[in-house]
């Protein structure tokens, strides 16, 4: 069965970076992109980007550029996502997803929770 | 950005009612749009898709409709773990997600 194992819950200090995890098993990897999500209470669901995992390629929300850098392994099937210059505001539960077609996400990480604090 | 305006904020409703979720797109969509179920602690879970297309697995009590910029999500005699957070999203352009709807039990 498809599923989505992201790494562990983050506390970080403001200024750092981290760099969470999204580990694919149960289909081909390489056949579909992955994209990331961030959860708020505030502000509810925003999008990220995604990355083509096949070739590398990346497209980010104008928002999260240069805030979010994503990378994958396709030797063990992980996409991973690199937040910088943290922030309070970065404070979030971050999802990866499987973008399945008609651009809905049709399987879903755990989430990571990423805290900012001093 | 496309907008997506969802209503509901909240719900209150007993077991066996049928409830119904809008969501309103700021621009034509196209039937580009899926919807979501959220318990507390979990991630979403794709419900809907296409507007009226039923993902894998999930109840018929569950379905969708809509064109243009307005969708609905309805569910039929609702049943405990039908109790959570739903969500509207545009699969269009750049995905936007409405700001979800509690549905709680009265």
């Amino acid at each position: 069965q498809v599923q989505l194992q992201q790494s562990g819950a983050e506390l970080a200090k403001p200024g750092s970076s981290v760099k969470i995890s999204c580990k694919a098993s149960g289909y081909t990897f390489t056949s579909y992109y992955i994209s990331w999500i961030k959860q708020t209470t505030g502000q509810g669901l925003e999008y990220i980007g995604y990355i083509n995992t096949g070739s590398g390629g990346t497209n980010y929300n104008e928002k999260f550029k240069g805030k979010a850098t994503l990378t994958v392994d396709k030797s063990s099937s992980t996409a991973f996502m690199q937040l910088s210059s943290l922030t309070p505001d970065d404070s979030a539960v971050y999802y990866c997803a499987r973008p399945g077609g008609s651009g809905a996400f049709d399987y879903w990480g755990q989430g990571v929770m990423v805290t900012v604090s001093s | 950005d496309i907008q997506m305006t969802q209503s509901p904020a909240s719900l209150s409703a007993s077991l066996g009612e049928t409830v119904t979720i809008e969501c309103l797109a700021s621009e034509d969509i196209y039937d580009i749009l899926a919807w979501y179920q959220q318990k507390p602690g979990k991630s979403p879970q794709l419900l809907i898709y296409d507007a009226s297309s039923l993902h894998t697995g999930v109840p018929s009590r569950f379905s969708g409709s809509g064109s243009g910029t307005q969708y609905s999500l309805k569910i039929n005699s609702l049943q405990p773990e039908d109790f959570a957070s739903y969500y509207c999203q545009n699969g269009l352009s750049a995905p936007t997600f409405g700001a979800g709807t509690k549905l709680e039990l009265k």
